[in-house]
């Protein structure tokens, strides 16, 4: 079976902190892997893909494990807007995405 | 920016009617895709469409369900008889180059309430 785990939080951290999930997948046979972001009540969007050699876009930083697999998303000095729910997100080698259960992040003033 | 449309927003229906959800894809997409997100529950996989058929489907798509394309900018979900546990929010989403490298933009979603 293939599935994407996390870990449901809620994170709930001073703006300025730094933060960070994991996620682990179930298939080591996995295609490529995502990070996206929802809002209550939104739709996903895509926040960064998460490549072998692991990459930053501003102050996100995801980095792939494929021996262990498990992804992980850090983020740093966090924002308000930053408070969401996070999805991390496996394509197992077809049309389809296998999205985890998301995980709460709040940002506290 | 171009975006992926949805209508209805919200729709709520009598259990055993039939539904057809709408979404407009951004134009120049060829990959389509319905998922659907029950409250509190995580994103689940519905269908996938290209070349006018379905490339994938979950085993949720069942004969109850299903997609159409029928002119060059509308992509449509059906569902025939509907039952209490198709409540949840219905999201379309399309992409230029497929998912496995490439990103999918959704739509707002259609929110189905089955009573």
């Amino acid at each position: 079976r293939k599935e994407v785990e996390q870990d449901p939080g809620p994170f709930n951290v001073p703006e300025g902190a730094t933060v960070a999930f994991n996620c682990t997948y179930s298939n080591s046979a996995s295609q490529s892997f995502f990070w996206y972001r929802q809002d209550c009540r939104k739709e996903p969007k895509l926040l960064m893909s998460v490549y072998s050699s692991g990459n930053e876009d501003g102050r996100f930083t995801a980095q792939l494990n494929r021996a262990s697999q498990y992804i992980s998303l850090l983020i740093r000095d966090s924002k308000l807007s930053d408070s969401a729910t996070y999805l991390c997100v496996v394509n197992f080698g077809n049309e389809k995405l296998t999205f985890g259960t998301g995980t709460r992040l709040t940002i506290i003033p | 920016e171009p975006e992926v449309t949805q209508t209805p927003s919200h729709q709520v229906t009598q259990m055993g009617q039939e539904v057809i959800l709408r979404c407009v894809p951004i134009s120049n997409h060829l990959y389509f895709y319905w998922y659907r997100q029950i409250l509190g529950q995580k994103v689940e996989f519905l269908v996938s469409f290209y070349n006018n058929e379905i490339s994938e489907k979950s085993e949720i798509f069942d004969d109850q369900f299903s997609v159409e394309r029928p002119d060059g900018s509308n992509f449509t979900l059906k569902i025939r008889s509907t039952k209490l546990e198709d409540s949840a929010m219905y999201f379309c989403a399309s992409s230029e180059i497929g998912s496995v490298t490439g990103e999918l933009f959704f739509g707002e979603g259609s929110r189905l309430t089955v009573l």
